[in-house]
């Protein structure tokens, strides 16, 4: 079957711009997770969503980002006045339970000029 | 701060040769798990250890998870070329945080000559 997908695969934008970066989940995940992976790091929890709400926030790094999952399968992370150090790849993962496997989308690769 | 400390961090080496990569922290974590991410994708799960102690084995590569649960190490027979990548540990439940919160390494990555 299909896996995660995330569009756009590569977004370019400049400082102070707002972008949304979509992620489609594997049909019939209620979990679904947003991550954030900088040149030479691993990736970096942002925000789980269990259903249509978000069970957890706590690595959203300021009020900038926010998420949303309205009918609880596709989900758009948003950010507002990007800024240089928003640069990074973008992954979103689903599973299928809380504490599943989580199965990983290629991931946008942001970068704000 | 939970942190997994991954060694070395880049890793060149012949086809046929053997390796071990290292991850290490100073917090206990329910359950560890090794990923492997290429150029454009996303980190795919190659296994998930839960016991202290625990072996487990996938083809050519060795997965041991410490006693303690703090450590782990991966360990690859006879590398081939399509080993090449990021191997990326990630603890889940450290010092009884969530366990759906992944806490990443940095992460070794590794070439394959051939």
């Amino acid at each position: 079957g299909a896996g995660v997908s995330q569009t756009p695969s590569n977004k370019v934008t400049e400082k102070g711009k707002y972008v949304e970066l979509r992620c489609d989940p594997i049909s019939g995940h209620t979990a679904l997770y947003w991550y954030r992976q900088s040149l030479g790091q691993g990736p970096e929890f942002l925000i789980y969503f269990q259903g249509t709400g978000a069970a957890d926030d706590s690595g959203l790094p300021n009020d900038r980002f926010f998420a949303v999952r309205p009918e609880g399968s596709v989900s758009t992370l948003k950010i507002q006045r990007t800024e240089r150090g928003d640069s990074a790849v973008y992954l979103c993962a689903s599973s299928p339970l809380v504490q599943g496997e989580q199965f990983f989308g290629p991931g946008t690769r942001l970068t704000v000029l | 701060t939970q942190l997994l400390e991954q060694s070395p961090q880049f890793l060149s080496i012949q086809e046929g040769e053997n390796l071990t990569v290292y991850c290490n922290s100073s917090s206990v974590f329910s359950s560890l798990q090794w990923y492997r991410q290429e150029p454009g994708e996303g980190p795919v799960l190659l296994v998930t250890v839960v016991t202290g102690g625990e072996v487990k084995k996938l083809k050519r590569l060795t997965f041991q998870f410490g006693d303690a649960r703090k450590d782990s190490s991966l360990h690859i027979t006879a590398a081939q070329t399509g080993d090449t990548g990021l191997y990326l540990c990630a603890g889940a439940g450290g010092s009884g945080g969530s366990n759906y919160k992944l806490t990443f390494g940095k992460g070794t990555l590794l070439t394959v000559n051939p």
